[in-house]
């Protein structure tokens, strides 16, 4: 299986700020890679897919790049209601599989 | 709009079965690939089942054997039986909707909590 590390775990940021997090693959997985934004209680929503390809209606801010094993996820001036946990799935190959998501909190 | 909605959850002792619901709305679930993910408390995200738009099915291997995916097209819900439950299964169990031919999953369900526990 293609183990997907994410990082940091936690961020603390504040409202304005850019941000980015980090996936590594054990292997590569080219750009097949997505991007989502959970929130309590909720399901997650997709924000990026392809590695770098904003998912219809997802603001501008949100960014995505890389491929082969490393990955990144911007956002570039946070919002209040961009304070969630965020996740990257790759799907090269089944099983796909996430990274342990990072949460992004207010500092 | 594209709305699903699981129900099935509970507390169920080891061993036990359960099967989940998935009410799919906005779209019909025999045109999609169609997916069971869940999320142990306090960790990251799980895949766990597929059943594609031919009807072909998919499955963690450590759910393979004990897990079955189908879905009821006349009644446009996924289902998935789950049988000799362990308490390592409890999680909030997601079903979310895969385009065709894509990887990444487009829309989620709220989640159905299945607790294994004596």
């Amino acid at each position: 299986d293609i183990q997907m590390t994410q990082s940091p775990s936690t961020l603390s940021a504040s409202v304005g700020d850019r941000v980015t997090i980090t996936c590594r693959a054990s292997q590569s997985i080219k750009s097949w890679l997505a991007w989502y934004q959970q929130k309590p209680g909720k399901g997650p929503k997709i924000l990026i897919y392809k590695a770098s390809s904003l998912e219809s209606g997802v603001p501008s801010r949100f960014s995505g790049s890389g491929s082969g094993t490393e990955f990144t996820l911007t956002i570039s001036s946070l919002q209040p209601d961009d304070f969630a946990t965020y996740s990257c799935q790759q799907y090269n190959s089944y099983p796909f599989t996430f990274g342990r998501g990072t949460k992004l909190e207010i500092k | 709009e594209v709305q699903l909605v699981e129900t099935g959850g509970g507390l169920i002792q080891p061993g036990g079965s359960l099967r989940l619901s998935c009410a799919a709305s906005g779209f019909n679930v025999n045109s999609k690939y169609m997916n069971w993910v869940r999320q142990a408390p306090g960790k990251g995200l799980e895949w766990v089942s597929v059943i594609h738009s031919d009807g072909s099915t998919y499955y963690a291997d450590s759910v393979k054997g004990r897990f079955t995916i189908s879905r009821d097209n006349s009644k446009n819900t996924l289902y998935l039986q789950m049988n000799s439950l362990r308490a390592e299964d409890t999680a909030v169990y997601y079903c979310a909707r895969q385009l065709t031919n894509s990887g990444w999953f487009d829309y989620w369900g709220q989640g159905t909590l299945v607790t294994v526990s004596s």
